[in-house]
């Protein structure tokens, strides 16, 4: 049972560079999310997709880019890497809006 | 905004005694999910109330939601080392026939054994 996976489960990088978190599922769930968790904050949502070539803005979506060309990726894009987007960033999905939410593992990035 | 206030941010009880966390919207929700986050770990499912007054069992969790729709507890009773992580509430508020998930921000709970 692959579920959600996601790539690479940790990552250090400098600052200015640019980092690509992946995420699959297996599922065919419509709806993808992306996650950052950090002490205090619990669990911010980015960005999320309602399905291929949709996507929106969550509540912090500034320093990051989603695409969604197919159903089962979604990959999250640091365009610029900043120290302020160290974080555990989860990737999510759900058969849809209002229904259970499935976690990945959890990608642990650091920014030097 | 929307927002899903849930408190206390930190619980350390003895091994034996109870747990409460609460969680509340400024607005009606459609739902409310629990979810559990080991240390180190992801956030997984618990469980979903969808009508108002909802309690439901799980073995030693509690989960209830407001008459109102906009408050929701999960109480733990005789904690375990176990138990141990945090509990995050998840209110769903539909807004032009689409449903946005609004996550608390966690309880982190510790037992003593």
């Amino acid at each position: 049972d692959a579920g959600i996976t996601q790539s690479p489960r940790y990552k250090i990088t400098e600052t200015g560079r640019q980092v690509t978190l992946m995420c699959h599922q297996t599922w065919s769930h419509s709806y993808m999310f992306w996650y950052r968790q950090d002490l205090g904050h619990g669990l911010r949502l980015i960005y999320y997709s309602a399905a291929a070539d949709i996507t929106d803005k969550g509540e912090v979506p500034d320093g990051y880019v989603v695409s969604r060309s197919k159903t089962e990726n979604f990959p999250l894009t640091l365009e610029s890497a900043t120290r302020s987007q160290t974080s555990v960033y989860f990737c999510a999905s759900s058969v849809d809006a209002g229904n259970t939410i499935y976690f990945g593992e959890g990608s642990w990035l650091t920014v030097v | 905004g929307q927002q899903v206030m849930q408190i206390p941010q930190y619980q350390h009880v003895q091994e034996g005694e109870d747990f409460t966390t609460y969680c509340n919207s400024s607005t009606t929700l459609s739902n409310i999910q629990w979810y559990k986050q080991r240390p180190g770990g992801h956030p997984v499912f618990l469980i979903q109330l969808v009508k108002s007054g909802e309690v439901k069992k799980q073995k030693r969790l509690t989960f209830q939601f407001g008459e109102a729709k906009k408050n929701s507890s999960l109480h733990i009773t005789a904690t375990q080392t176990t138990d141990v992580g945090t509990y995050f509430c998840a209110g769903s508020v539909t807004l032009y026939n689409f449903n946005k998930f609004y996550f608390g921000s966690g309880t982190k709970l510790n037992v003593k054994p």
